[in-house]
């Protein structure tokens, strides 16, 4: 799987976007971009992955740059529940449709502490 | 429904003692990882299971680490001869596999071990 470089820390003023980036220059073509996020205490919690188009759920939306080298993601309206470390993950596809045979680990780096304040 | 279920929580133990971690998946989940988390970094991969069988163990530290998943629901983390470097947050995680499920990993809040 590709490494990511992340950010160490970032911070947010509440009801404003956060915007987290990631890059991933040596993504390969059949590698997907996933985000996760862990807030204190618990364990990580899946946000959003996407291939090369921009992706958006009710949690967030991700914007992958057209070469694929990097992206980012945006939590529209950020709360002061979003506090949480961000883990920008990149892995080959795991699922069978996208010719994915791989159902294995996620590589975790260090992450980004997101911290929103009032 | 519930989630994965970590336990216990916490568990506190002595150099050289056996232990034993339990993970309950999400019910029908077929996959299911174990990783662990020492404090300050993000959580590294132990081993994973497609049903029974432990499909990449290639994160287990050494021998005395072992997982198994004997009825291919829950799952038993069982770590020997502890040493305090051992002490961690252990996460389970689990998953649906095949087409359509993306994969998604969920997580339980983890047992947190403390070897003294």
């Amino acid at each position: 799987d590709a490494k990511t470089t992340q950010p160490p820390s970032m911070d947010c003023a509440e009801g404003r976007a956060a915007n987290l980036p990631c890059n991933h220059s040596t993504i390969s073509g059949n590698e997907y971009v996933y985000w996760y996020r862990q807030i204190h205490s618990q364990g990580p919690q899946y946000i959003i992955h996407g291939l090369k188009n921009n992706e958006t759920n009710e949690m967030a939306s991700l914007i992958i740059t057209e070469d694929r080298k990097s992206s980012t993601l945006i939590l529209p309206h950020a709360t002061l529940r979003d506090t949480a470390v961000y883990y920008c993950i990149v892995r080959v596809a795991p699922f069978p449709e996208a010719g994915g045979t791989s159902y294995g680990k996620l590589t975790f780096g260090q992450g980004t502490i997101l911290t929103v304040h009032p | 429904g519930a989630g994965v279920s970590q336990t216990p929580s916490n568990k506190v133990t002595e150099k050289g003692k056996y232990v034993e971690l339990r993970c309950d998946p999400i019910s029908g989940h077929t996959a299911l990882y174990w990783y662990r988390q020492s404090l300050g970094q993000g959580p590294e991969f132990l081993i994973y299971f497609q049903g029974t069988g432990a499909a990449d163990d290639s994160g287990l530290p050494n021998d005395r680490f072992f997982a198994v998943r004997p009825e291919g629901s829950v799952s038993t983390l069982k770590i020997q001869r502890t040493e305090r470097g051992d002490s961690a947050v252990y996460l389970c995680a689990s998953s649906l596999m095949g087409a359509g499920s993306k994969n998604i990993q969920y997580f339980g809040a983890g047992t947190r071990l403390s070897v003294l």
